[in-house]
Formats: structure tokens, C-alpha cells, sequence
């Protein structure tokens, strides 16, 4: 398996743009999560599904940020419109929950540089 | 509440030093803890994992132990090398069967040759 593929790997915007970043989660994994890493902040956990259901959005910034999951394979984390203070690196992660200890597999993010 | 902390960073250590990373965590129950290692432009990758209490999980020289008494998971290497030099994250999951993890911040470590 090729493991949990992001893209872009790095994007630069402007201010006011949107921002769409994709993921593909390993095939047979049932839970996704989407992540955000900043210096002040740390690891921020944004918004994570089961079987492409959204179960706990509370971690999204506000209502600029939405996530999809149209379907196992694919989901979608979009920034519209784009601020500055967005300038993170997004991972997104896997597993299949209900497997033992649940064991996430990250990606390698996504930088986005908001100007 | 539900956290993990974990000690400020950075780590400056010389190559063949002992390391020691401490993580503390609160929890209602006993969850599954974690140390994840991120390798500078990658990321966040599974280290070791326990989960029970007195389970150690090891790995790569790694070792930790689940300590349900101190509620701790503290990351120790007897002979730390420069490729181990990375962030690593100390984590446990949810207080119901999410899946989620709760990390804690993150702790830089470089080691010197």
C-alpha cells in the first residue's frame, strides 16, 4: 500500500482565495481524521469520520473550514476564504477503528502558505 | 479533562546519550497510549505502543512503559544516535471508541555528533 497520499505537498495563496487540500486514506481503513500543525499550537485534531460520516467537527476553526468524505477512498478540507493565520501544515491520518489500539497513519501533509 | 503533556523541548543531547522523554496523561479509565516520532518534512509516524497498564512497547531502541500509577508513558533510549534526532509526540486515545488520538505537543530532540 502506498500509505495515506496528500496533495498538494505545498501551496502558496493569497489572502481571500480558496484553498482546497485532498486525501486519500489506505485502502480498508474506516476512519479518517484531519489534523493541523502550527508552532504556536501544536497538532490540532480539525474534524475525523467513520465510514465516510463526519462524527466530531468541533476542532474546525470556524465556518471557512468544511471537510468531505464523498466516498472511502477521498476526502476534501477546503479554506474558503483563505487567511493568513490558515499558514499550517495539514495532515491528514487513517485507521481502522474496532482493529485493537488504534493506530493512525499520517500522511505527509499538506504546507499551505497563506500570503 | 482528557490530555497528554509532555516535557518542553528541546532535547540537545550528544550521540550515545541516554534519553528520557517524559509524558504524563489524564484519562477516565485505562486508554491505549502511544509515542509517535515526526522526521523533519514527513509525517507523524507510529513509534511504540501499550495498552494496558505495565505493558512496554519498544521499538528501534525505544522503550516505554504504561504506568497506571504515575499515569505516565515516559520515552527512554539507552544510546541515542543523530538520526534520532525528530519531534516526538506522546498520545492516547479518545474516552470512548472513536479512534481519535489526543496528542500532547510535541518534544524536539537533537542529538549532536
Amino acid at each position: 500500500d502506498a500509505g495515506v497520499i496528500q496533495s498538494p505537498r505545498h501551496e502558496v495563496t493569497e489572502m481571500g482565495q480558496e484553498v482546497t487540500l485532498r486525501c486519500k486514506p489506505i485502502s480498508g481503513h474506516n476512519s479518517l481524521f484531519w489534523y493541523r500543525q502550527t508552532m504556536m499550537r501544536g497538532l490540532e485534531l480539525l474534524i475525523y469520520f467513520n465510514n465516510n460520516v463526519p462524527i466530531d467537527d468541533s476542532g474546525m476553526p470556524e465556518d471557512r473550514f468544511s471537510a468531505k468524505m464523498p466516498n472511502a477512498s477521498f476526502s476534501t478540507l477546503k479554506i474558503q476564504p483563505s487567511e493568513p493565520r490558515d499558514s499550517a501544515v495539514y495532515f491528514c491520518a487513517s485507521s481502522l477503528m474496532g482493529s485493537g489500539a488504534n493506530v493512525l497513519t499520517f500522511g505527509a501533509g499538506s504546507r499551505l502558505t497563506v500570503l | 479533562g482528557n490530555s497528554v503533556t509532555q516535557m518542553e523541548g528541546p532535547v540537545t543531547l550528544s550521540e550515545e546519550a541516554f534519553l528520557t522523554i517524559n509524558c504524563t496523561y489524564t484519562a477516565t479509565g485505562y486508554p491505549s497510549l502511544f509515542w509517535y516520532v515526526q522526521y523533519p518534512g514527513e509525517g507523524l509516524q507510529l513509534l511504540l505502543k501499550a495498552t494496558k497498564a505495565d505493558d512496554k512497547g519498544s521499538n528501534k531502541g525505544f522503550e516505554a512503559t504504561y504506568r497506571k500509577e504515575t499515569t505516565s508513558f515516559h520515552l527512554e533510549k539507552g544510546s541515542v544516535q543523530v538520526s534520532d534526532s525528530a519531534v516526538y509526540f506522546c498520545a492516547r486515545d479518545g474516552s470512548s471508541n472513536t479512534g481519535k488520538l489526543i496528542f500532547g505537543q510535541g518534544t524536539t530532540l537533537q542529538v549532536k555528533p
